[in-house]
């Protein structure tokens, strides 16, 4: 079955910058895109951004261009997401989420999370 | 690009029936039928439960229904169950490779 285990939590100072990983199997990874989604404490969810696994075309929320970075690693299945210059309002649980090559689609498949908690 | 516009809270009382809408613009939710709908339980993931407006991903209850007029979509959960209490997020594509989520809503079951 479809799995996407996501790297363990993050504490990072205001300022830094922090990488998540999203490990995926039971599916052939160039075969699907991968969605980034953001939760802060008590609030909605965010889309950050989108790579294409297959072609390496990438797509980032404008809320976040320029501090964003979405990458993958095809031989180790798992994708990774970079945020840069961490604030206080970063602080949230990121997930991933299997895409189709299509953006538009709705993921299905998510990893388990990853807490963020930046503070100095 | 901001958030689709969600109602912050609904309720209803088990059976009953409660719809959720999810009001966007000309460039996401009015122009595209790629809207879908996710349940988030407390801690969890969130879980699609509509896609493509009116689709069922497999083992989603036929109680949960999609739509779409113009700019605004809903969400309809008929027969209300104790279960269904969770937070409900719209998704829209909104062009260039991008989407968006609702603001979410709370739903209660009285």
């Amino acid at each position: 079955q479809v799995l996407l285990v996501q790297s363990g939590a993050e504490v990072k100072k205001p300022g830094a910058s922090v990488k998540i990983s999203c490990e995926a199997s039971g599916y052939t990874f160039t075969n699907y895109a991968m969605h980034w989604v953001r939760q802060a404490p008590g609030q909605g969810l965010e889309w950050m951004g989108w790579i294409n696994i297959g072609d390496d075309n990438t797509k980032y929320s404008q809320k976040f261009q320029g501090r964003v970075t979405i990458t993958k690693d095809t031989s180790a299945s798992t994708a990774y997401m970079e945020l840069s210059s961490l604030r206080s309002e970063d602080t949230a649980v990121y997930f991933c989420a299997r895409g189709t090559t299509l953006a538009a689609a709705a993921p299905i498949h998510w990893g388990q999370g990853t807490l963020v908690t930046v503070s100095s | 690009q901001s958030a689709l516009t969600q109602p912050p809270s609904a309720s209803g009382s088990p059976g009953q029936s409660v719809t959720i809408s999810c009001s966007g613009t000309s460039s996401d939710v009015g122009a595209s039928n790629f809207v879908s709908w996710y349940q988030q339980h407390p801690g969890k993931a969130p879980k699609l439960m509509i896609y493509e407006v009116i689709k069922r991903p497999s083992g989603v209850p036929d109680r949960f229904s999609g739509s779409k007029s113009g700019n605004t979509a809903s969400l309809t959960v008929s027969g209300l169950q104790a279960e269904d209490e969770a937070d409900y997020y719209c998704y829209s594509y909104a062009g260039s490779n991008t989407v968006l989520f609702g603001g979410g809503t709370k739903l209660t079951v009285l």
